[in-house]
């Protein structure tokens, strides 16, 4: 019940256009819903993030979809760009001042020009 | 503030040997996170602290690994004796937590393992 199923494994888009990353959880109690975003050799780092009582969160390009009741949740970058490359993380975390966040699997993102 | 700072960048070492990560939280930040990152399982917590108290080990894989947080801007994870499935690349990061507003997790550049 803790997982996040992240799909797909990975991405190849071109420049320009819309890359889509969908995540599942099970979980009812997790309240918070960031993505985080990985290039090559580093750390990751937050991108957006977002909490069940809204729909949608915009930020630049980055976009998070949010479906409470079919529990899912999707990353969409518009006019994506070779720099979007990198390896981008769903996760889950149950909030309330609890601070384990689950992470999904990871989908490695490749924009072409 | 310089980041999340660990150290070594790269550690390769021969099974059976006994390796120490290190940890530099961002100062202030309450909580502090280890993570181990490999293909097969991706990024999995190892072990969290909050105020330098061990909060959550249940993912830490078994007795060979500890970690410690003797103060707010240094924790150690040590794994005793090394295997070469334990070869990954490990994380910590660090977060001020709800009192500061957020669950973001800042983390450090990570230390790549090599256990021949």
């Amino acid at each position: 019940q803790q997982q996040v199923k992240q799909s797909p494994q990975s991405l190849i888009v071109q420049k320009g256009g819309i890359s889509i990353i969908n995540c599942a959880y099970e979980n009812t109690a997790f309240d918070y819903f960031p993505w985080y975003q990985q290039f090559p050799g580093k750390g990751p780092a937050l991108l957006i993030a977002i909490r069940p009582d809204v729909s949608e969160k915009k930020e630049g390009r980055f976009t998070i979809s949010f479906n409470k009741s079919a529990k899912q949740f999707s990353l969409h970058i518009m006019d994506s760009q070779p720099g979007d490359s990198a390896t981008y993380f769903c996760a889950a975390s149950r909030g309330g001042g609890y601070q384990k966040v689950t992470f999904g699997t990871g989908t490695k993102l490749q924009v072409i020009p | 503030d310089a980041g999340v700072i660990q150290s070594p960048r790269h550690e390769v070492t021969e099974m059976g040997q006994e390796v120490t990560l290190r940890c530099k939280p961002i100062s202030g930040h309450d909580y502090l996170f280890w993570y181990r990152q490999t293909m097969m399982r991706g990024l999995e917590l190892l072990i969290y602290f909050n105020n330098n108290v061990p909060i959550d080990d249940s993912g830490m894989p078994e007795d060979r690994f500890s970690a410690k947080m003797p103060n707010a801007s240094f924790s150690t994870l040590k794994i005793q004796p090394s295997e070469p499935r334990d070869s990954a690349v490990y994380f910590c990061a660090s977060s001020l937590g709800l009192a500061g507003g957020s669950y973001e997790q800042y983390f450090g550049p990570g230390t790549r393992l090599t256990v021949t």
